[in-house]
């Protein structure tokens, strides 16, 4: 059974980058027509999707983040990482990564981090 | 980009009843519609993709619909643990959109 775990500070200082990784295990990220995806819901809110990479590199971003967002992949430690830049109170949040293949939903998802940006 | 316009934001029924959440689409995505339910502290869990398909596992009184850009989650009879907030998804494009959430309560 695949699953997804997220790991990374709880805490970052605004201004700062945040630095998330997702390990997945029970299947590779390279495995063809899977993609791979950052969602995140500030307290109390909303699913608000931020990117996804697609197990060939091709990343796509959410335009309203997209100027201090990169996902990224290390196909040898089966992991991919999510950099949001510039951080502001508003980006806390709980940050998920999930799976979806091609046609289909986010059935994967890891079980969530919360971020806090605060000094 | 593509909206999505979810309805109501929040609903209360009783045990037994028939449930209906509706999702609109700004413009036309096909089939590609996925419905979530979350529980409170859980990650979201796809209930629903291609607008009518159940995931496995899924209860079968969980159905979904579809007319033009117009989608429906229905609970034929609503059981105490489907008490849960609902989320549609688009994934026709680019950006990938959420709906607002319905937090459905029992009544």
């Amino acid at each position: 059974q695949l699953q997804l775990q997220e790991s990374g500070p709880g805490l970052v200082k605004p201004s700062e980058t945040l630095s998330l990784t997702c390990t997945v295990s029970g299947g590779s990220i390279s495995s063809s027509g899977y993609y791979w995806g950052w969602v995140r819901q500030p307290p109390g809110k909303g699913l608000e999707w931020i990117g996804t990479i697609y197990y060939s590199g091709t990343t796509f971003y959410n335009p309203s983040l997209k100027s201090r967002v990169t996902i990224s992949a290390d196909m040898s430690k089966n992991q991919f990482s999510l950099k949001l830049r510039s951080l502001t109170a508003a980006d806390t949040a709980l940050y998920y990564c999930a799976k979806r293949e091609y046609g289909r939903s986010f059935e994967f998802w890891g079980q969530g981090t919360l971020v806090t940006v605060s000094s | 980009d593509i909206q999505m316009t979810q309805s109501p934001s929040s609903l209360s029924a009783s045990v037994g009843d028939r449930v209906t959440i509706t999702c609109r689409a700004s413009q036309g995505i096909s089939s590609w519609l996925a419905w979530y339910q979350q529980k409170p502290g859980k990650a979201p869990k796809s209930l629903i993709f291609a607008a009518t398909t159940l995931q496995s596992g899924v209860p079968s009184r969980f159905s979904g619909s579809a007319s033009g850009t117009d989608f429906t989650l229905t609970i034929s009879s609503l059981q105490p643990e489907d008490v849960a907030t609902y989320y549609c998804q688009q994934y026709n494009s680019y950006p990938l959109a959420f709906g607002g959430g319905t937090k459905l309560e029992i009544k």
